[in-house]
């Protein structure tokens, strides 16, 4: 149990809608990134917040956006939804910059998303 | 970007056996961590080990940095430890991501 909570478990859209996936992360940790995990893969990264901004992103086109609130939970959007968004999507956080700021990061359970 | 390779790709082991699972990395980096991705697709931490050796219960990992590489040592299988195991690294250089490798998977037969 790492303290990352995720929601929906499980989610089935339509190619072409839109969809958006919710994370909270561990207590204290105000850094939040977000990998796509395709079947057989690795994760892959696709961007993170700290503070309320993106401050780094992997290589995944704009309809993929974020955003990180206040206590530091965030979402992730993706709009026009492909058959190939089909994945598992793994939210982790960390107590980044700073002095007490560590790189080891806590991964959510997932939402395993099926674009049909 | 840095690269990132886990040898062996599948094993398969009895219960009760030892394996060492190897990481490899292209570049220098400040983070490294081993995770156990259960069948339900949690990642487990198993350790955060830039550099350095630690011990966790039957399982143990080694780093060494100069020469790019990480072990992750498990002794007396159990079937518990079935599943997929993934190392990621932190480049010193570039952005904030971490960098999976392609992954070990592991079946314990009873």
């Amino acid at each position: 149990e790492t303290g990352v909570t995720q929601s929906p478990t499980h989610l089935i859209k339509t190619r072409g809608q839109q969809v958006t996936l919710r994370c909270s992360s561990q207590s204290g940790h105000n850094t939040v990134s977000w990998y796509q995990q395709a079947l057989g893969q690795g994760p892959q990264f696709i961007f993170q917040y700290y503070r309320e901004e993106e401050n780094g992103r992997g290589n995944f086109p704009p309809r993929f956006s974020g955003l990180q609130f206040p206590n530091y939970s965030s979402e992730l959007n993706v709009n026009a939804l492909e058959l190939d968004d089909s994945a598992l999507y793994l939210c982790a956080s960390r107590l980044g910059q700073g002095e007490r700021g560590s790189y080891e990061q806590y991964f959510g359970p997932g939402t395993r998303l099926t674009v049909t | 970007g840095i690269q990132v390779e886990q040898s062996p790709p599948d094993l398969i082991l009895q219960e009760g056996a030892n394996s060492t699972l190897r990481c490899n990395f292209s570049d220098s980096v400040n983070n490294l961590q081993w995770f156990h991705q259960n069948p339900w697709g949690q990642l487990i931490n198993l350790f955060y080990i830039p550099s350095g050796t630690k011990q966790n219960g039957r399982l143990s990992a080694t780093t060494v940095a100069t020469e790019r590489y990480s072990l992750l040592y498990i002794s007396s299988s159990q079937t518990t430890d079935s599943g997929v195991y993934f190392c990621a690294v932190r480049s010193n250089f570039g952005n904030e991501k971490l960098t999976f490798g392609t992954g070990t998977r592991l079946t314990i037969i009873p």
